[in-house]
């Protein structure tokens, strides 16, 4: 199984709703990623897990939480968004003790999200 | 400041056809760069690595190469098809306590019949 598989594909919520995003890897991997992505950008960095510990937190704001409650799920949970908030959520994962030359992330396919 | 740039920022081209799709960074310290597809969509997919001390890889149709010492890489399409069509994005890794990826803007080929 070399996949990292999002869920759900699409996602509509409104500004008062709380969903959560899903995100899972069987590789072995210990270190996961959230990425949010807008039309025509690069994706940008929210969140690093390393070890199910969270180790990177790029500022984003307390709306967005993540955890990570074993070593093969991401959850990105979701709670009064804006609707500038709307973008395409990529999650990602990389290989334990890899090294420096080997770190390649695997990315999933994607939550396409809509705030209301 | 870390930056990646990427040039152009989009293509078109006919099938067939190669192309070179250039990166410029002003990262330090670099530990590696990395070349993703990503389609319309889609979450990017690898295509290459490169440390410091390789200066090119390929991957079939794909070949990407790397100066270190100006801070720029190209990648190469060789023989272009219509399933190329994508965005193409230059990864830089820094290590500075953690890792940090400074990805790029980017470039978007078309490939045409």
């Amino acid at each position: 199984d070399t996949e990292v598989t999002q869920t759900p594909k699409h996602l509509v919520m409104g500004m008062t709703n709380k969903k959560s995003l899903k995100c899972e890897q069987h590789m072995g991997h210990r270190a996961m990623y959230w990425y949010k992505q807008k039309a025509k950008k690069p994706p940008e960095l929210m969140f690093v897990y390393s070890y199910e510990k969270l180790s990177i937190n790029e500022s984003v704001p307390s709306r967005f939480s993540p955890e990570c409650p074993n070593s093969s799920l991401l959850n990105l949970h979701l709670h009064a968004l804006q609707p500038e908030d709307s973008a395409l959520y990529l999650c990602a994962s990389s290989p334990p003790g890899a090294g420096v030359a080997k770190n390649i992330q695997y990315f999933g396919a994607g939550t396409r999200l809509s705030v209301l | 400041k870390n930056q990646v740039e990427q040039s152009p920022q989009s293509l078109i081209i006919l099938e067939g056809k190669n192309c070179t799709l250039q990166c410029n960074y002003t990262v330090s310290p670099f530990s590696n760069l990395r070349w993703y597809k990503q389609d319309t969509g889609r979450g990017p997919v690898s295509l290459t690595i490169m440390t410091f001390s390789e200066n090119t890889k390929s991957n079939g149709r794909y070949t990407a190469t790397l100066d270190a010492d100006t801070k720029q890489s190209s990648l190469h399409i060789t023989a272009s098809q219509l399933s190329d069509s994508a965005s193409y994005i230059c990864v830089v890794s820094v290590i500075s306590g953690t890792y940090k990826y400074i990805f790029g803007t980017g470039t978007r080929l078309k490939v045409l019949a």
